[in-house]
């Protein structure tokens, strides 16, 4: 099956840093998503991004799926941000479900 | 517009017994796919409704089940739980089965003592 990696698995940043996160997947997807899961458990809809660039506010996602990759940019990190990171793919072979990352957890420190 | 609403919020019960977890999607939309979350085991798939037919099913054992309605509200079934299925159950809908964004509830947080 498609195996679907974030790098890192932690973060920590100080308040108005900038990170990026990254999503390897193995095989061909037609979709993905990015989430930010809250301390709640809330998933939130980041991003749906099957290929290019988009921007919201201080974030931002670039998906390459020719070269199977995605990265989510966060400028000028807050607290709020803080949290786990999913990326999603809709796997383009076999039952198109999403099949979720390992995650990357961001605590950002005031 | 609502979001998807999943209830109950949390829920305890005991080894052996069965529970039913429902799930009301965005209106309009007719996917409801069904995740559970673990710490072990992240974020995984069980199944997936579109007009009331099961049109996915990941790998779990038969215990856990699930329907659909003709409004496209869903439910899932565990029946004798195991502790191992403790766990945040999270639902989401979207408008088609293909190609098409998934939006997720607060989901349930099920503890099996």
């Amino acid at each position: 099956g498609i195996q679907v990696e974030q790098s890192p698995p932690d973060l920590i940043l100080q308040e108005g840093a900038n990170s990026t996160l990254r999503c390897n997947f193995s095989d061909s997807v037609n979709n993905l998503q990015w989430f930010h899961q809250n301390p709640w458990g809330q998933l939130i809809n980041l991003f749906y991004i099957p290929s290019g660039t988009k921007q919201n506010g201080r974030l931002s996602a670039t998906t390459v799926a020719t070269e199977r990759y995605s990265l989510l940019y966060i400028s000028s990190s807050q607290t709020t941000d803080s949290g786990v990171y999913f990326c999603a793919v809709e796997w383009a072979s076999g039952t198109y479900k999403y099949i979720f990352g390992t995650g990357t957890r961001l605590k950002v420190l005031a | 517009k609502a979001g998807v609403t999943q209830t109950p919020r949390y829920l305890i019960k005991t080894r052996g017994q069965q529970v039913t977890l429902s799930c009301s999607p965005i209106s309009g939309h007719r996917s409801v796919s069904w995740y559970q979350q673990t710490p072990g085991q992240g974020l995984q798939f069980l199944f997936e409704y579109f007009s009331e037919t099961q049109r996915n099913k990941g790998n779990f054992p038969g215990r856990f089940s699930g329907r659909q309605f003709s409004n496209s509200r869903s439910e899932m079934n565990v029946s004798t739980l195991e502790l191992g299925d403790s766990a945040l159950y999270l639902c989401a809908s979207s408008l088609q089965v293909r190609a098409s964004p998934l939006h997720f509830g607060n989901g349930t947080r099920l503890t099996v003592t």
